[in-house]
């Protein structure tokens, strides 16, 4: 079945530094790839996605390039702020019709 | 648009009561999903509905647990003879599939105690 491995956190920057969360993943066919987040006190909401090969999803200054050749899909913003700690998820989609979760990346960004 | 609705937000139960969950998605969202969460882990699928039907269930939902969408719209989820292992929480999520495309909307979740 499908399966995801992204990094363990917990991840622990200052403002403005650089965040990376690699997420690889094995699926059945062509999966399209998203990143979930969830902040404290609320529940899962989708941060962005990428449905084919070089396809870059990006939203609220992170990006994520769907890497076809290395069944990757990392997360990267460029300086994190307070309010982007919070857990965030790899999930492919493929055969199906269900995301397959990874086991969550919790990012604490102090001021 | 009032987003993904659960009820009861929690729940404490002992050991061999039996459960019960509400879902109400989004409106004419037409796919419904149940998730499994426990501490520290992502999300595990249990089963998803398009419309009334249930299309598929993972190996997780074992005998004891039944999902319902009888007039695609709400769902229930059923635990019954619940154990300590059901200790989760339950996430539901809702979708309109159109063209292909699919964005999955959560709820914030039923946190299960079995005690």
């Amino acid at each position: 079945g499908d399966s995801v491995t992204q990094m363990e956190g917990p991840v622990t920057l200052s403002e403005e530094a650089f965040l990376t969360i690699n997420c690889t993943y094995t699926a059945t066919g062509y999966p399209s790839l998203f990143w979930y987040v969830q902040y404290p006190g609320e529940g899962l909401q989708l941060l962005l996605k990428a449905t084919k090969a070089d396809d870059k999803g990006s939203n609220k200054g992170f990006e994520a390039t769907y890497r076809k050749e290395t069944t990757s899909f990392h997360l990267e913003k460029g300086s994190v702020q307070v309010s982007d700690s919070a857990v965030y998820f790899c999930a492919p989609k493929a055969a199906g019709n269900k995301l397959t979760f990874g086991g969550g990346t919790r990012v604490l960004v102090k001021p | 648009d009032t987003g993904v609705s659960q009820d009861p937000r929690h729940k404490i139960t002992k050991r061999g009561q039996n459960v019960t969950f509400r879902c109400d998605p989004i409106s004419e969202h037409n796919r419904l999903y149940w998730y499994r969460q426990t501490l520290g882990q992502g999300p595990e699928f249990l089963t998803y509905f398009q419309n009334e039907a249930q299309l598929e269930k993972s190996r997780l939902l074992s005998d004891r647990f039944s999902a319902e969408r009888p007039k695609g719209s709400f769902s229930t989820l059923e635990i019954q003879r619940t154990e300590q292992g059901d200790s989760a929480m339950y996430l539901c999520a809702s979708s309109l599939v159109q063209g292909g495309n699919e964005k999955l909307f959560f709820g914030s979740g039923t946190q299960l105690s079995v005690l």
